[in-house]
């Protein structure tokens, strides 16, 4: 069936250092790819959406490109902030019914 | 701020007690998902709506959880008899028609039970 692997649970970097949380799907039909960002005790917040003409999605810093080819849609930063501590989900939309389905998020925790 | 609001944020039930939470979908928002987020941070998802039509439900949701999303009213997930594994946070989150929509997210409740 459809799914998203994220291969790391916990990414710990040192401020100014690059970001990249790795992203794969299995979908069956060509997916919308998602990141979402999930502040503690707050709502899963859409950090970056793929577009469907292969442009590259930007958002506060971070991009993330689709490949079709190897399946994967990794969120990356050049810098690394305090603030960007959180958690990270890569998500994916199948078939006709809108569900997204959620990888199993990864914390980064971005020290000083 | 988030735009879909769900309460309570919070509650706490005895185990075999009912438990409901409520949402309000984005203005506009014809299609209504519930997912369950658990102490894995991992989300489960539950049921979603078009309008006030189920499009999908899982197994679980079919036998000890209800939901529905009225006109006019707000949209509602009830556990029927709270087990200890229920104890989670509660996500419901609206998009418009076309699947490719962003889905927005409310705060959640959290629930407890002991």
């Amino acid at each position: 069936g459809d799914s998203v692997t994220q291969t790391e649970g916990l990414v710990t970097l040192t401020e100014g250092l690059p970001v990249m949380l790795n992203c794969t799907y299995q979908s069956t039909y060509s997916p919308f790819l998602f990141w979402y960002v999930q502040h503690l005790n707050e709502a899963p917040k859409l950090l970056l959406k793929s577009f469907t003409d292969n442009k590259r999605p930007e958002h506060q810093g971070f991009h993330a490109t689709l490949h079709k080819s190897s399946s994967s849609f990794h969120l990356q930063k050049s810098s690394a902030q305090l603030s960007d501590s959180a958690l990270y989900y890569c998500a994916s939309i199948t078939g006709n019914t809108g569900k997204l389905i959620f990888g199993l998020g990864t914390t980064l925790q971005v020290q000083p | 701020n988030s735009k879909v609001i769900q309460t309570p944020r919070y509650l706490v039930k005895g185990q075999g007690q009912k438990a409901k939470m409520r949402c309000i979908p984005e203005k506009g928002h014809p299609v209504v998902f519930w997912y369950q987020q658990n102490k894995n941070n991992e989300f489960k998802f539950l049921i979603n709506f078009q309008n006030q039509e189920v499009l999908q439900q899982i197994d679980m949701t079919e036998k000890r959880f209800s939901a529905e999303c009225p006109s006019n009213s707000p949209c509602s997930l009830e556990i029927q008899s709270s087990e200890a594994g229920d104890s989670a946070l509660y996500l419901c989150a609206s998009r418009g028609d076309f699947s490719g929509n962003t889905l927005y997210f409310g705060e959640g409740s959290r629930l407890i039970v002991v």
